[in-house]
């Protein structure tokens, strides 16, 4: 069964520091890897979407990066604004076994950026 | 290009009652994917349609159920509601409904079970 993680569960940073959230996972056997922001009471939007082929992708200020061999991805958030502030979630696509076809979420990521 | 849309967007119920929500994906996706989110468990899968067939399916009980239509519009359906239900209700929609497809999210249904 796919289980992600990710570390740290909360983050404070003031405004203009370079950030990295981490996500790992159980099971290498995926299709592709999406991180997503939630604001409060909202629903999710997509920031970036790494098919299991890439290394990486790049949007704007945030770049995320794959290693699925090791069950690792990380997002880098680049001079972090106020407006960065919000949860970060990690999810998987699975390719295999239980998990196949289905996106597994980690807990999250809370984000302040404090000006 | 409009987004997902997801109706109603607040619901309040008793227990033992049943609960309809609707999904519009955005036009031109053809599949719809549910989720339940929680504080204490976070975001879980429930099932995915495509074609109005259920590709996938998550672990919750057989009061949860979906269907799609010709139009891909989806809807879910709780019966005998629980306390346990109160969550929020997210759906996606992907196109062309491969494995490989980005998943676009709606603001979701909050769900309160009294």
């Amino acid at each position: 069964k796919q289980e992600v993680t990710q570390i740290p569960a909360a983050l404070s940073v003031p405004e203009g520091e370079n950030l990295v959230l981490n996500c790992s996972f159980t099971d290498s056997a995926i299709y592709n890897l999406q991180w997503f922001r939630q604001d409060p009471g909202k629903g999710l939007t997509s920031l970036l979407l790494i098919q299991s082929s890439q290394r990486e992708q790049t949007s704007g200020r945030l770049n995320a990066s794959l290693d699925k061999s090791s069950g690792r991805s990380t997002l880098y958030i680049a001079a972090s604004q106020p407006g960065d502030s919000a949860t970060y979630l990690c999810a998987v696509r699975g390719a295999g076994g239980t998990s196949y076809g289905k996106l597994t979420f980690g807990q999250g990521t809370i984000l302040t950026v404090h000006p | 290009k409009a987004g997902v849309t997801q109706t109603p967007r607040y619901l309040i119920k008793t227990r033992g009652q049943q609960v309809t929500l609707s999904c519009s994906p955005i036009s031109g996706h053809r599949s719809v994917s549910w989720y339940q989110q929680t504080p204490g468990q976070g975001l879980q899968f429930l099932f995915e349609y495509f074609s109005e067939t259920q590709r996938n399916k998550g672990n919750f009980p057989g009061r949860f159920s979906g269907r799609q239509f010709s139009n891909s519009r989806s809807e879910m359906n709780v019966s005998t509601l629980e306390l346990g239900d109160s969550a929020l209700y997210l759906c996606a929609s992907s196109y062309p409904a491969g494995e490989f497809d980005e998943q676009f999210f709606g603001p979701g249904t909050r769900l309160t079970v009294l």
